[in-house]
């Protein structure tokens, strides 16, 4: 597609519930990002990929958060056991990457998927 | 959609003026610096970006100043739209940690006709 695509857009659940994010990037783009965007906040990092892998997950709050990208495309964020404290927007990302190569820099991002859990 | 601007610091602007939005960055290694503009229940919209290297850049309608002796990064728009009205964040990319963004905090502007 012509954007970054996340789904769902809204999502209410319940404390202790999983929830999965999509995210569909921008064909091509072979970094993907996610983050977390609580109100009033800049977004704040939570984990990005090179393709498949993970390159950096250090911005995941605690192990209830888990992400994946089997086929270097579409990313899903995994959430167990949710909490009220979760309630954020969380935000993908994708750009060309590749460390350093013209454009790589310049993220573009989803909607966003807003979650809240009551 | 969803306002993500309740808490920040807002600059009001008359249509038409120019307006000056100023970030503090933290990281002096940082390569990169971006501009983002988020409106309601959207997703942050790249501006314009500056490299360490340089001290200015300009866009159409906005200009991007670097300090980094007092690690300061401004943002200015000329002649002010409705449409500007939106919450801007800065972020820095320091290259070798994978081009994630650290984002700062942002300033809501409202343009008053």
């Amino acid at each position: 597609g012509a954007g970054v695509s996340q789904t769902p857009s809204n999502k209410v659940t319940e404390k202790g519930k999983y929830v999965e994010l999509r995210c569909d990037p921008i064909s091509g783009h072979t970094a993907l990002y996610w983050y977390r965007q609580s109100l009033g906040q800049g977004p704040e990092f939570l984990i990005y990929f090179q393709g498949t892998g993970a390159a950096d997950d250090s911005g995941l709050p605690n192990d209830r958060f888990f992400a994946v990208r089997p086929e270097g495309s579409v990313s899903t964020l995994k959430i167990q056991r949710t909490e009220r404290g979760d309630s954020a927007v969380y935000l993908c990302a994708s750009s060309f990457g590749h460390t350093g190569s013209p454009g790589a820099n310049v993220l573009t991002f989803g909607a966003g998927s807003r979650l809240t859990v009551l | 959609g969803e306002s993500v601007g309740l808490h920040l610091p807002t600059l009001s602007v008359q249509e038409g003026d120019n307006s000056i939005i100023n970030c503090a960055y933290s990281n002096s290694a940082s390569d990169y610096f971006i501009w983002y503009k988020q409106e309601s229940g959207k997703g942050p919209q790249f501006i314009i970006d500056i490299r360490s290297n340089m001290d200015k850049r300009q866009g159409q309608r906005v200009t991007v100043l670097l300090n980094k002796t007092v690690k300061h990064l401004s943002l200015q728009i000329a002649a002010t739209q409705p449409g500007d009205s939106a919450v801007y964040f800065c972020a820095e990319n320091f290259v070798a940690a994978g081009n994630k963004l650290t984002f700062g905090g942002g300033t809501r502007v409202l343009v008053k006709p």
